[in-house]
């Protein structure tokens, strides 16, 4: 079955240091892994796409097959990226819905 | 360009009513997604459109919970005899049909029942 962990619910880091916010999937096939962010009272929005290997806003993930991981870095975090931050998968070959992880939220303190 | 759009934005009503939930997709977009979000469940899958095929429906809490989609945009969703439990904000997402194209969400719909 098809399944995202983001082990940590929370994360607390200082202005200025590196950030990582764990993720983990689980499916047989060929995946489709993306970041989701939700700013405070904003909507769900996109940060990165696997398939892509942006950089948007200092975050980057690799996806890992070897490890089924997707973690997501930013070498030096800033205030205003304090959000709640979701992991989610799709099964590239069908298509269709997405499996999202449960969630970290990510404060970053002056 | 216009994002995915959902009204109402916050609805509040009594237990035992039908309410109705709008979603106005990316134009262009032929896949449309229906999650609901609460404290305790996370991001939950609801239902999804694909152009003409069949939805899936194998989210669906309840046969209380129905959706169509009408010219292959506008998305309706149906919540009959509304529960408590049924609380929670509803996203609307769509996508293009294509791997790793990604889905854009609306704001949601806040659904309060009482």
């Amino acid at each position: 079955a098809q399944r995202v962990t983001q082990p940590e619910k929370l994360l607390s880091v200082f202005k200025g240091a590196p950030v990582e916010l764990k993720c983990n999937y689980s499916y047989s096939g060929s995946p489709e892994l993306f970041w989701y962010v939700q700013y405070s009272r904003q909507r769900l929005q996109l940060l990165l796409r696997h398939i892509s290997r942006e950089s948007i806003k200092g975050f980057t993930a690799d996806l890992n097959k070897g490890e089924t991981s997707f973690h997501l870095k930013k070498p030096f975090a800033q205030e205003e990226d304090s959000a709640m931050y979701y992991c989610a998968l799709g099964r590239g070959s069908t298509l269709g819905r997405l499996y999202f992880g449960r969630g970290t939220q990510l404060t970053v303190w002056p | 360009g216009a994002g995915v759009s959902q009204s109402p934005s916050n609805k509040v009503t009594e237990k035992g009513k039908d309410v109705e939930l709008r979603c106005d997709p990316i134009s262009g977009h032929t896949a449309l997604y229906w999650y609901r979000q609460s404290l305790g469940q996370g991001l939950e899958f609801l239902i999804y459109f694909q152009g003409n095929s069949a939805p899936d429906k194998s989210g669906l809490p309840s046969d209380r919970f129905s959706a169509e989609r009408t010219g292959g945009s506008v998305s309706t969703l149906t919540i009959q005899r509304t529960q408590q439990e049924d609380s929670a904000v509803y996203l609307c997402a769509s996508s293009l049909e294509s791997f790793g194209a990604g889905q854009y969400f609306g704001p949601g719909t806040r659904l309060t029942v009482l």
